[in-house]
């Protein structure tokens, strides 16, 4: 059974970047598309970008800029950097595995247990 | 950019049945999921394409998906129900595939 687990700093200044890694476990990173999506007190979740494990990567059109998602199989990890970060990024970062039907038939499971990275001076 | 319309919040005792809608323009064309959000946990997955269960989901649960309406119908809704539903798709009508999340809905067992 594939569990998914973050880690990475809980506080980040704003303008800094953060930083944060996803290691799988109980199965191979292989073969599969993996995604961060992160969810603001109270909001709803708000995807950020998906990887396959090749290093193919799509953003969310309003984040990508800021972005960057990488993939370590060597690891079994992929990892997360959003740059220049404001107060409107705090919110609970979680990875998850993307099944696929098809590219707009795509959904996440499992997820990670999220954290929370609050940003503040 | 696409969006999709849930109601904040569904109450509904125990024993009956629950409905969560969730709206979107020509919503029956596209492909839906669903989520089940309990307080301090991740999503979890109760319905995807429209109608299908992961195993471990019980029958209660169950989904369709036509027009503009997707709806999530719980059966026998149970104190453990509790929880926030989100209803998600994927938008490509900007050129770019892209994930929508559905505003969630607040399910209260009465």
């Amino acid at each position: 059974q594939v569990q998914l687990q973050e880690s990475g700093p809980g506080l980040v200044k704003p303008s800094e970047t953060l930083s944060l890694s996803c290691t799988v476990s109980g199965g191979s990173i292989s073969n599969y598309y993996w995604s961060w999506i992160r969810q603001p007190p109270g909001k709803e979740p708000e995807w950020i970008g998906y990887i396959y494990y090749t290093g193919n990567t799509n953003y969310n059109p309003s984040l990508k800029s800021r972005v960057t998602i990488s993939v370590d199989t060597s690891k079994n990890q992929f990892s997360l950097k959003l740059s220049s970060v404001t107060a409107a990024d705090t919110a609970v970062y979680y990875c998850a595995r993307v099944q696929r039907l098809g590219e707009l038939r795509s959904w996440f499971d499992p997820w990670g247990q999220g954290t929370l990275v609050t940003v503040s001076s | 950019s696409y969006m999709l319309t849930q109601p904040p919040s569904v109450s509904v005792a125990p024993g009956q049945t629950a409905t969560i809608t969730c709206g979107g323009n020509s919503i029956g064309y596209k492909s839906v999921h669903w989520y089940q959000q309990k307080p301090g946990q991740a999503p979890v997955v109760v319905v995807y394409d429209d109608s299908d269960r992961p195993s471990g989901i019980p029958e209660r649960f169950s989904g369709s998906n036509s027009g503009n309406t997707a709806t999530l119908t719980i059966s026998r809704v149970e104190a453990g129900d509790e929880a926030d539903y989100y209803c998600q798709v994927w938008d490509s009508s900007s050129g770019h595939p892209t994930v929508i999340f559905g505003g969630g809905t607040k399910l209260t067992v009465l």
